[in-house]
């Protein structure tokens, strides 16, 4: 069975205090790893994808890479606009549809 | 575009009555999605449809939940009769194909049922 595995549950930084997020995942034939970011009240909105161990993707202040294990959400010099709830799902060989992790509830104070 | 459009945005009700949560999925995306968001359960996919015709909804928790598409342009879940515990919050989403890539998430229907 697919498993998703996020830590922190939750993580508070200072503005400009870099961190990283993680995404532990155990998998039958990767397709595909998800990064998503959802603001309170709001859906899931896309961020990265990310196929296969070695890849990384670049937004702003925010990395994606990508192991055989896990994959890290790295924010450099975070503001506070970056608070939200970082949410990773994968997709396998042998499943239709994204399997979800729990979040990482990010909060940047200013 | 104006993206994936849900309603209503927040719903309160009464055990047993029965609840409709609609959808607008993208123009052009052929894979719509409903998922279900709590606290102990994070986001779980009910059902997704591609090309209209459900594919996948070995999620759906129970028989009183059901949805349809009846046009690539409208989708609905219905809760009958609805329990306390389908509080949630519900998720459409859309893509353009059912190939796994990336959804748009529509706002949410918050759900409530005292």
């Amino acid at each position: 069975e697919d498993q998703v595995t996020q830590s922190p549950e939750a993580l508070r930084l200072q503005e400009g205090e870099s961190s990283s997020l993680n995404c532990s995942y155990t998998v039958s034939g990767l397709r595909g790893l998800f990064w998503y970011r959802q603001d309170p009240g709001k859906g899931p909105e896309f961020l990265f994808t990310l196929y296969s161990a070695g890849e990384e993707k670049e937004k702003e202040r925010l990395k994606a890479t990508l192991t055989k294990k896990e994959s890290f959400l790295h924010i450099t010099a975070p503001k506070p606009e970056d608070s939200a709830t970082y949410l990773c799902a994968l997709l396998s060989g042998s499943a239709r549809q994204l399997t979800f992790g729990s979040g990482t509830q990010l909060t940047v104070l200013p | 575009d104006a993206g994936v459009i849900q309603s209503p945005r927040h719903e309160v009700t009464e055990m047993g009555q029965e609840v409709t949560l609609r959808c607008k999925p993208i123009s052009g995306h052929n894979s719509l999605f409903w998922y279900r968001q709590t606290m102990m359960r994070g986001l779980e996919l009910l059902i997704y449809f591609n090309n209209n015709v459900p594919i996948d909804d070995s999620g759906m928790p129970e028989d009183r939940f059901s949805a349809k598409m009846p046009n690539a342009s409208f989708s609905t879940l219905k809760i009958q009769p609805s329990e306390p515990r389908d509080s949630a919050v519900y998720f459409c989403a859309s893509s353009r194909t059912g190939g796994g890539e990336k959804l748009f998430f529509g706002s949410g229907t918050q759900l409530s049922v005292l």
